[in-house]
Protein backbone atom coordinates (compact mmCIF):
# COMPACT_ATOMS: atom_id res chain seq x y z
CA UNK A 1 0.00 0.00 0.00
CA UNK A 2 1.68 3.03 -1.54
CA UNK A 3 -0.62 5.49 0.96
CA UNK A 4 -1.66 7.30 -2.13
CA UNK A 5 -6.14 6.24 -2.48
CA UNK A 6 -8.14 7.15 -5.84
CA UNK A 7 -11.52 6.39 -6.46
CA UNK A 8 -13.50 5.41 -8.05
CA UNK A 9 -11.54 2.53 -8.99
CA UNK A 10 -13.73 1.78 -11.96
CA UNK A 11 -15.99 3.71 -13.65
CA UNK A 12 -18.19 3.44 -16.76
CA UNK A 13 -19.72 6.13 -18.40
CA UNK A 14 -21.09 7.31 -21.68
CA UNK A 15 -19.40 9.63 -24.86
CA UNK A 16 -20.27 12.93 -23.66
CA UNK A 17 -20.32 12.79 -20.22
CA UNK A 18 -18.11 14.39 -17.38
CA UNK A 19 -16.33 12.67 -14.89
CA UNK A 20 -14.19 13.63 -11.56
CA UNK A 21 -11.65 11.32 -10.34
CA UNK A 22 -10.70 12.06 -6.88
CA UNK A 23 -7.23 11.44 -4.89
CA UNK A 24 -6.02 11.65 -1.50
CA UNK A 25 -1.69 12.00 -1.60
CA UNK A 26 0.65 10.31 1.46
CA UNK A 27 0.43 11.67 4.53
CA UNK A 28 3.13 14.56 4.67
CA UNK A 29 3.16 15.27 0.26
CA UNK A 30 2.56 18.30 -1.07
CA UNK A 31 3.14 17.40 -4.61
CA UNK A 32 0.42 15.63 -6.45
CA UNK A 33 0.72 14.30 -9.90
CA UNK A 34 -1.92 12.65 -12.58
CA UNK A 35 -0.76 10.44 -15.12
CA UNK A 36 -2.58 8.67 -17.77
CA UNK A 37 -1.98 5.12 -19.20
CA UNK A 38 -3.44 3.47 -22.39
CA UNK A 39 -2.12 0.62 -24.23
CA UNK A 40 -1.36 2.90 -27.58
CA UNK A 41 0.07 5.99 -25.71
CA UNK A 42 1.79 4.03 -22.36
CA UNK A 43 2.02 6.15 -19.59
CA UNK A 44 2.05 10.12 -20.20
CA UNK A 45 2.19 12.66 -17.46
CA UNK A 46 -0.69 14.81 -17.61
CA UNK A 47 -0.24 17.38 -14.77
CA UNK A 48 1.25 18.19 -11.15
CA UNK A 49 0.10 20.14 -8.53
CA UNK A 50 2.25 21.68 -5.78
CA UNK A 51 0.91 22.81 -2.29
CA UNK A 52 -2.69 23.88 -4.26
CA UNK A 53 -0.49 25.35 -7.11
CA UNK A 54 -0.37 23.94 -10.69
CA UNK A 55 3.52 23.15 -10.99
CA UNK A 56 4.18 21.00 -14.38
CA UNK A 57 1.87 21.00 -16.90
CA UNK A 58 2.09 17.46 -19.61
CA UNK A 59 -0.22 16.06 -22.33
CA UNK A 60 -3.27 17.25 -20.92
CA UNK A 61 -6.53 17.92 -23.20
CA UNK A 62 -7.96 20.93 -22.79
CA UNK A 63 -11.36 19.03 -21.96
CA UNK A 64 -9.52 17.94 -19.14
CA UNK A 65 -8.91 19.69 -15.69
CA UNK A 66 -7.69 19.35 -12.23
CA UNK A 67 -7.30 20.96 -8.89
CA UNK A 68 -5.43 20.59 -5.51
CA UNK A 69 -7.78 21.66 -2.54
CA UNK A 70 -6.09 23.16 0.85
CA UNK A 71 -6.81 19.95 2.23
CA UNK A 72 -4.23 18.60 -0.70
CA UNK A 73 -6.89 16.14 -2.41
CA UNK A 74 -6.63 16.78 -5.75
CA UNK A 75 -9.32 15.74 -8.70
CA UNK A 76 -9.08 14.97 -12.05
CA UNK A 77 -12.17 16.71 -14.22
CA UNK A 78 -12.50 15.08 -17.25
CA UNK A 79 -15.39 16.31 -19.60
CA UNK A 80 -16.79 15.70 -23.57
CA UNK A 81 -15.69 12.52 -22.91
CA UNK A 82 -14.51 10.36 -26.24
CA UNK A 83 -13.85 6.54 -26.33
CA UNK A 84 -10.36 7.43 -27.02
CA UNK A 85 -10.18 8.91 -23.40
CA UNK A 86 -10.88 5.15 -22.10
CA UNK A 87 -7.55 4.02 -19.88
CA UNK A 88 -6.14 3.94 -16.71
CA UNK A 89 -5.55 7.20 -14.71
CA UNK A 90 -3.02 7.08 -11.84
CA UNK A 91 -2.25 9.73 -9.45
CA UNK A 92 0.84 10.03 -7.30
CA UNK A 93 2.32 12.45 -4.73
CA UNK A 94 5.58 12.99 -3.42
CA UNK A 95 6.73 15.34 -0.67
CA UNK A 96 9.26 17.89 -2.94
CA UNK A 97 7.70 19.74 -6.15
CA UNK A 98 11.14 19.68 -7.80
CA UNK A 99 13.04 16.60 -8.70
CA UNK A 100 15.82 15.90 -6.75
CA UNK A 101 17.92 11.83 -5.99
CA UNK A 102 15.84 12.09 -2.89
CA UNK A 103 11.85 13.04 -4.09
CA UNK A 104 10.63 9.96 -5.05
CA UNK A 105 6.78 9.39 -6.50
CA UNK A 106 4.40 7.17 -5.09
CA UNK A 107 1.55 5.80 -7.52
CA UNK A 108 -1.80 4.65 -6.30
CA UNK A 109 -3.86 2.00 -7.50
CA UNK A 110 -5.47 3.96 -10.58
CA UNK A 111 -9.08 4.24 -11.75
CA UNK A 112 -10.35 2.51 -14.59
CA UNK A 113 -12.40 4.61 -16.85
CA UNK A 114 -14.21 3.48 -19.81
CA UNK A 115 -16.29 5.13 -22.52
CA UNK A 116 -18.64 3.65 -24.57
CA UNK B 1 13.33 15.80 -24.93
CA UNK B 2 14.07 12.87 -22.71
CA UNK B 3 12.91 9.17 -23.74
CA UNK B 4 13.76 5.72 -22.14
CA UNK B 5 14.06 2.91 -24.55
CA UNK B 6 12.76 -0.51 -23.14
CA UNK B 7 13.24 -4.04 -24.38
CA UNK B 8 9.85 -5.36 -25.82
CA UNK B 9 8.13 -7.99 -24.56
CA UNK B 10 6.45 -10.18 -23.58
CA UNK B 11 9.81 -12.11 -21.88
CA UNK B 12 9.16 -15.26 -21.34
CA UNK B 13 11.15 -17.39 -18.68
CA UNK B 14 11.35 -20.43 -16.58
CA UNK B 15 11.45 -20.24 -12.94
CA UNK B 16 15.03 -19.86 -11.55
CA UNK B 17 15.90 -18.32 -14.48
CA UNK B 18 18.41 -14.80 -15.06
CA UNK B 19 16.80 -12.10 -16.14
CA UNK B 20 17.84 -8.83 -17.43
CA UNK B 21 15.74 -6.14 -18.83
CA UNK B 22 17.30 -3.50 -20.84
CA UNK B 23 16.59 0.29 -20.85
CA UNK B 24 18.02 3.06 -22.22
CA UNK B 25 17.53 6.81 -21.85
CA UNK B 26 18.12 10.14 -23.45
CA UNK B 27 18.42 12.51 -20.79
CA UNK B 28 18.60 16.51 -21.28
CA UNK B 29 19.83 17.09 -17.86
CA UNK B 30 21.15 14.91 -14.97
CA UNK B 31 18.79 12.16 -14.34
CA UNK B 32 17.59 9.94 -11.37
CA UNK B 33 16.49 6.60 -12.41
CA UNK B 34 13.39 4.21 -11.21
CA UNK B 35 12.21 0.87 -12.30
CA UNK B 36 8.77 0.31 -11.45
CA UNK B 37 6.83 -2.62 -11.54
CA UNK B 38 2.89 -3.22 -12.33
CA UNK B 39 1.36 -6.60 -10.59
CA UNK B 40 -1.45 -7.92 -12.70
CA UNK B 41 -4.42 -5.46 -11.40
CA UNK B 42 -2.49 -3.28 -9.23
CA UNK B 43 -0.98 -0.10 -9.59
CA UNK B 44 2.63 1.06 -9.71
CA UNK B 45 5.07 0.30 -7.33
CA UNK B 46 8.56 1.66 -7.00
CA UNK B 47 11.49 -1.50 -7.16
CA UNK B 48 14.24 0.49 -7.04
CA UNK B 49 16.32 3.85 -7.98
CA UNK B 50 19.77 5.00 -8.61
CA UNK B 51 20.79 8.85 -8.20
CA UNK B 52 24.13 9.17 -9.55
CA UNK B 53 26.51 7.64 -11.95
CA UNK B 54 27.88 3.87 -10.77
CA UNK B 55 25.21 3.58 -8.23
CA UNK B 56 23.53 0.56 -7.48
CA UNK B 57 20.13 0.35 -6.77
CA UNK B 58 18.47 -3.21 -5.61
CA UNK B 59 15.15 -4.41 -3.99
CA UNK B 60 13.77 -7.92 -3.35
CA UNK B 61 16.79 -9.85 -5.13
CA UNK B 62 16.79 -6.87 -8.34
CA UNK B 63 19.18 -5.05 -8.93
CA UNK B 64 20.34 -2.11 -11.36
CA UNK B 65 23.54 0.06 -12.15
CA UNK B 66 23.17 3.55 -13.29
CA UNK B 67 25.96 3.83 -16.40
CA UNK B 68 26.29 7.27 -17.77
CA UNK B 69 28.70 6.00 -20.42
CA UNK B 70 26.40 3.94 -22.13
CA UNK B 71 23.36 5.71 -20.77
CA UNK B 72 21.73 2.72 -19.45
CA UNK B 73 20.27 1.28 -16.21
CA UNK B 74 19.41 -2.29 -16.53
CA UNK B 75 17.29 -4.17 -14.23
CA UNK B 76 18.49 -7.93 -13.53
CA UNK B 77 17.75 -10.95 -11.07
CA UNK B 78 19.26 -13.35 -10.23
CA UNK B 79 16.82 -16.38 -9.98
CA UNK B 80 12.92 -15.17 -11.01
CA UNK B 81 9.97 -16.60 -9.52
CA UNK B 82 6.31 -17.31 -11.08
CA UNK B 83 5.93 -14.23 -8.39
CA UNK B 84 7.76 -11.81 -10.52
CA UNK B 85 5.08 -11.95 -13.63
CA UNK B 86 4.49 -8.53 -14.18
CA UNK B 87 5.15 -5.29 -16.27
CA UNK B 88 8.09 -3.40 -15.56
CA UNK B 89 8.65 0.33 -16.40
CA UNK B 90 12.33 2.01 -15.91
CA UNK B 91 11.61 5.55 -16.00
CA UNK B 92 13.68 9.17 -15.08
CA UNK B 93 13.16 12.28 -13.79
CA UNK B 94 15.82 14.94 -14.38
CA UNK B 95 16.95 16.90 -11.60
CA UNK B 96 15.07 20.59 -11.35
CA UNK B 97 12.01 18.92 -12.81
CA UNK B 98 9.59 16.78 -10.71
CA UNK B 99 7.73 14.36 -13.89
CA UNK B 100 9.11 10.70 -14.54
CA UNK B 101 9.61 10.00 -17.86
CA UNK B 102 8.39 6.29 -18.77
CA UNK B 103 9.40 3.85 -20.89
CA UNK B 104 7.02 1.93 -22.67
CA UNK B 105 7.14 -0.76 -20.26
CA UNK B 106 8.23 -4.95 -20.61
CA UNK B 107 5.91 -7.80 -19.37
CA UNK B 108 7.78 -10.36 -17.82
CA UNK B 109 6.08 -14.56 -17.42
CA UNK B 110 7.34 -16.56 -15.15
CA UNK B 111 6.19 -19.84 -15.45
CA UNK B 112 6.47 -22.96 -13.39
Amino acid sequence: DSGVTQTPKHLITATGQRVTLRCSPRSGDLSVYWYQQSLDQGLQFLIQYYNGEERAKGNILERFSAQQFPDLHSELNLSSLELGDSALYFCASSVEGQGSGGNTIYFGEGSWLTVV
Amino acid sequence: GDSVTQMEGPVTLSEEAFLTINCTYTATGYPSLFWYVQYPGEGLQLLLKATKADDKGSNKGFEATYRKETTSFHLEKGSVQVSDSAVYFCALMVSGYSTLTFGKGTMLLVSP
